[in-house]
């Protein structure tokens, strides 16, 4: 199975920084990568597909770049509902598999 | 509108079954693939399972593979997931999320809002 490393675990800023999380495969997966927010109690929402594609309604702030291993999540401006757990979702081949999360706290 | 509302979890001791529904409205749900996915207490996101709209293709996460069975009621618009030899590490909220409908986009977009399986004596 492919192995997604996503770091950092945890992250904190304050609003309006612009963040950065990384993801990475353990093979190349072309750009078959997605990214979703997961706040306490919630299901997980979709941000970004195919690496750099913004899902409906998803504010630009969000957005997505990378091929074959490396990936990013940037945020460029941070506002209070985006603290919250982020996570990547290889979608390359079966099992898909997920980062282990990156949770982004108000400094 | 996409709705996806999950059914079915409670607790269960170690060994047990427990069958999962997922009841969709708001797309045409045969066209769509679909996907379970849990999350244990406290922790990260885990795929479980996977079928295709017609429900000829399936694949499983190794850690239920031969335990768990997904499948699907299309006129009824509905997903299952049959838990069998139910573990402690089983504990989890369960989510159903859509995947693909053939445009080649297979991230799941849409999730239910998830049920709580408990897996304890």
């Amino acid at each position: 199975a492919i192995q997604m490393t996503q770091s950092p675990s945890s992250l904190s800023a304050s609003v309006g920084d612009r963040v950065t999380i990384t993801c990475r495969a353990s093979q190349g997966i072309r750009d078959d990568l997605g990214w979703y927010q997961q706040s306490p109690g919630k299901a997980p929402k979709l941000l970004i597909y195919a690496t750099s594609n913004l899902h409906s309604g998803v504010p630009s702030r969000f957005s997505g770049s990378g091929y074959g291993t490396d990936f990013t999540l940037t945020i460029s401006s941070l506002q209070p509902e985006d603290f919250a757990t982020y996570y990547c979702l290889q979608d390359h081949n079966y099992p898909r598999t997920f980062g282990q999360g990156t949770k982004l706290e108000i400094k | 509108e996409v709705q996806l509302v999950e059914s079915g979890g409670g607790l269960v001791q170690p060994g047990g079954s427990l069958r999962l529904s997922c009841a969709a409205s708001g797309f045409t749900f045969s066209s769509y693939e679909m996907n379970w996915v849990r999350q244990a207490p406290g922790k990260g996101l885990e795929w479980v399972s996977y079928i295709s709209g017609s429900g000829s293709i399936i694949y499983y996460a190794d850690s239920v593979k031969g335990r768990f069975t997904i499948s699907r009621d299309n006129p009824k618009n509905s997903l299952y997931l049959q838990m069998n030899s139910l573990r402690a590490e089983d504990t989890a909220v369960y989510y159903c999320a859509r995947g693909d409908d053939g445009s080649g986009w297979p991230t799941p977009d849409y999730w239910g809002q998830g049920t709580l399986v408990t897996v304890s004596s």
